[in-house]
């Protein structure tokens, strides 16, 4: 997908270790966000950031902590993980507020 | 909080027919938009199709075309002259201010 770049597209983590799944985008965007998507249920917002250094929570924040140092990058970290939390990842970004959300790739993540 | 359902978990179309999907969405908002995504297997969110709240004309995109009824709170998706690659899972999302929900999903098969 042009223009989000999602990293690791696959992870297996064991239950109580910490990761940081990576997104970054090179459109200049303001807003950019992280969804899960689990089997049944769609996609749920995770957290969002509306520009550097703001953040907010979205529908599921438990169990995840962002920033937003810089407008390129978004990290989503998992300070302990849980088998709940496995699942399908994807950071997305919309640009200006009717343009269509530019999704990653996703990440697919195993916790055992 | 808005919700979005999609009461379809699956649906067939012969290749070449017509097929039409269904979405409800639950908001106490005047102001919002829609959208339906295409997911194919390759795990890709791909915007297929957006309607602002506020434009009473329904959106068109080539074959593709909504039926907005925002007093219903409905917003089908209709796909003309089906074809093979329009094989994949539908969502359908409701966006107001920083808060996008999603359905659960349809899955739609299209059969030669």
């Amino acid at each position: 997908n042009a223009g989000v770049t999602q990293t690791p597209k696959f992870q297996v983590l064991k239950t109580g270790q910490s990761m940081t799944l990576q997104c970054a985008q090179d459109m200049n965007h303001e807003y950019m966000s992280w969804y899960r998507q689990d089997p049944g249920m769609g996609l749920r917002l995770i957290h969002y950031s509306v520009g550097a250094g703001i953040t907010d929570q979205g529908e599921v924040p438990n169990g995840y902590n962002v920033s937003r140092s810089t407008t390129e990058d978004f990290p989503l970290r998992l300070l302990s993980a849980a088998p709940s939390q496995t699942s399908v990842y994807f950071c997305a970004s919309p640009g200006q507020y009717l343009q269509p959300q530019h999704f990653g790739d996703g990440t697919r993540l195993s916790i055992l | 909080a808005q919700t979005v359902t999609q009461s379809q978990p699956e649906m067939s179309v012969q290749e070449a027919e017509t097929v039409t999907l269904s979405c409800t969405y639950d908001t106490s908002e005047s102001n919002y938009y829609l959208f339906w995504y295409k997911q194919p297997p390759s795990r890709q969110m791909i915007l297929v199709i957006r309607q602002e709240a506020y434009k009473q004309q329904n959106a068109t995109e080539n074959r593709f075309s909504v039926n907005f009824q925002k007093a219903a709170k409905s917003f089908s998706l209709k796909i003309s002259d089906s074809q093979l690659g329009d094989t994949a899972m539908y969502f359908c999302a409701f966006m107001n201010n920083n808060d996008m929900r999603f359905g659960a999903g349809t899955r739609l098969t299209v059969k030669p």
